[in-house]
């Protein structure tokens, strides 16, 4: 099967300041998404990004798919984005459900 | 709907009991899709449907889970004989179609299931 992998596992930041996830795959795709999980385990949709270049307010992300990464940005965060960011893939040699990577947990702190 | 539900929010049950878990899609949606989240295992793909068939069942931990659809809406997810390590947040998901899953998939918001 695929591997996802994300980095960094833990990140801890000032509220105002700026961050980059990252996610690897290992083999080529049909659908990216990152999430975030909110404190009540609720997923919420960031971004469909199998390839290119989306902004939405302070987030933004980036894939590359030739180069099997994906970037997630978030910039002046804000207490309010603390939680799991995952990243999602669903590969092209397999099922249509989505493969998670372990996530990446961020603390914004005021 | 206005997004995907799910029934119960919270499950305690016996270990060795039967569970029904339920999914109702977004409204309009042919794919709709099962996980779980659990501690050790993180979030893992149990089954999809397309329409009321299910291409690949490989994703079922074992035999004694099972998932049905019916009319191509509501879903059900079954655990027989319920065993400690199902304790978990199982999540359930559904996109516009299935198509080699290039369609965003959107969540609910889980059922947490404790097996005592």
């Amino acid at each position: 099967g695929i591997q996802v992998e994300q980095s960094p596992p833990d990140l801890i930041l000032q509220e105002g300041a700026n961050s980059t996830l990252r996610c690897n795959f290992s083999d080529s795709v049909n659908n990216l998404q990152w999430f975030h999980q909110n404190p009540w385990g609720q997923l919420i949709n960031l971004f469909y990004i199998p390839s290119g270049t989306k902004q939405n307010g302070r987030l933004s992300a980036t894939t590359v798919a030739t180069e099997r990464y994906s970037l997630l940005y978030i910039s002046s965060s804000q207490t309010t984005d603390s939680g799991v960011y995952f990243c999602a893939v669903v590969w092209r040699g397999g099922a249509d459900g989505l493969t998670f990577g372990k996530g990446t947990h961020l603390i914004i702190q005021p | 709907g206005a997004g995907v539900s799910q029934s119960p929010s919270n499950k305690v049950t016996e270990k060795g009991k039967d569970v029904e878990l339920r999914c109702d899609p977004i409204s309009g949606h042919t794919a709709l899709y099962w996980y779980r989240q659990s501690l050790g295992q993180g979030l893992e793909f149990l089954i999809y449907f397309q329409g009321n068939s299910a291409p690949d069942k490989s994703g079922l931990p074992s035999d004694r889970f099972s998932a049905e659809r019916t009319g191509g809406s509501v879903s059900t997810l079954t655990i027989q004989r319920t065993q400690q390590e199902d304790s978990a947040v199982y999540l359930c998901a559904s996109s516009q179609t299935s198509g080699g899953g290039q369609e965003t998939q959107y969540f609910g918001p889980g059922t947490r299931l404790l097996v005592l």
